[in-house]
């Protein structure tokens, strides 16, 4: 696609339910990337992925966030058993290579009731 | 590993008059530097980047960085702001140790005042 596509925009959920956040990338690019933007912070690196395979995990805040990617493509965040602190705005990247910067989604504004 | 500080949070510059967000970095290698803007309701862009070469780096719409690696800095400039450059600036840096991971420093907001 044009960009990089979140869905879904936002998302209200009652804690202890489980969230799903997805992120389509622009076609072709090979690394992916979510951070987490709260209010008033900047941006927490939380998993990046070349092609489907994760080497760094280790911005993940627990065991509640899993993240995976299939086909090259469209990665799916995971958050299991969902807490107030987890409200914040979710975001995914991609980018061609590591000489390029970002192209950034427009995130999913995630709220924990 | 590495961090970015900006050590202002909070930016109010009068219009026409020049601006320099400060940002510096932590890191003992080779480094890739970036400064990202987020206007507001909109996603994060990417303004310019250092990746090697010349030390100072220009964006489209009128700002610069120098790279100074002494002082492990990436400073923002602009001579002369205009409203459309309120935002928020986010400073970035990755190095060798592992250049596909991106860390971000807290932001500063620029108000360009009237």
């Amino acid at each position: 696609g044009a960009g990089v596509s979140q869905s879904p925009s936002n998302k209200v959920t009652e804690k202890g339910k489980d969230v799903e956040l997805r992120c389509d990338p622009i076609s072709g690019h090979t690394a992916l990337y979510w951070y987490r933007q709260s209010l008033g912070q900047g941006l927490e690196f939380l998993i990046y992925f070349q092609g489907n395979s994760a080497p760094d995990k280790s911005g993940l805040p627990s065991d509640r966030f899993s993240a995976e990617r299939t086909g090259g493509s469209v990665s799916t965040l995971t958050i299991q058993r969902t807490q107030q602190e987890d409200s914040a705005v979710y975001l995914c990247a991609s980018r061609l290579g590591t000489y390029y910067g970002y192209t950034f989604g427009s995130g999913t504004r995630l709220t924990v009731v | 590993a590495q961090s970015v500080t900006q050590l202002d949070s909070q930016v109010p510059v009068f219009e026409e008059a020049p601006v320099e967000l400060r940002c510096n970095y932590s890191s003992s290698v080779s480094v890739y530097l970036f400064w990202y803007v987020q206007y507001p309701n909109q996603g994060l862009q990417l303004l310019l980047k250092y990746l090697s070469g010349s030390t100072l780096v220009e964006s489209i719409n009128g700002f610069e960085a120098e790279f100074n690696k002494s002082q492990t800095s990436f400073h923002l400039r602009k001579p002369s702001v205009h409203i459309s450059d309120t935002a928020e600036y986010f400073c970035a840096v990755s190095d060798e140790t592992s250049y596909d991971k991106v860390i971000f420093g807290p932001g500063t907001s620029l108000s360009v005042i009237p």
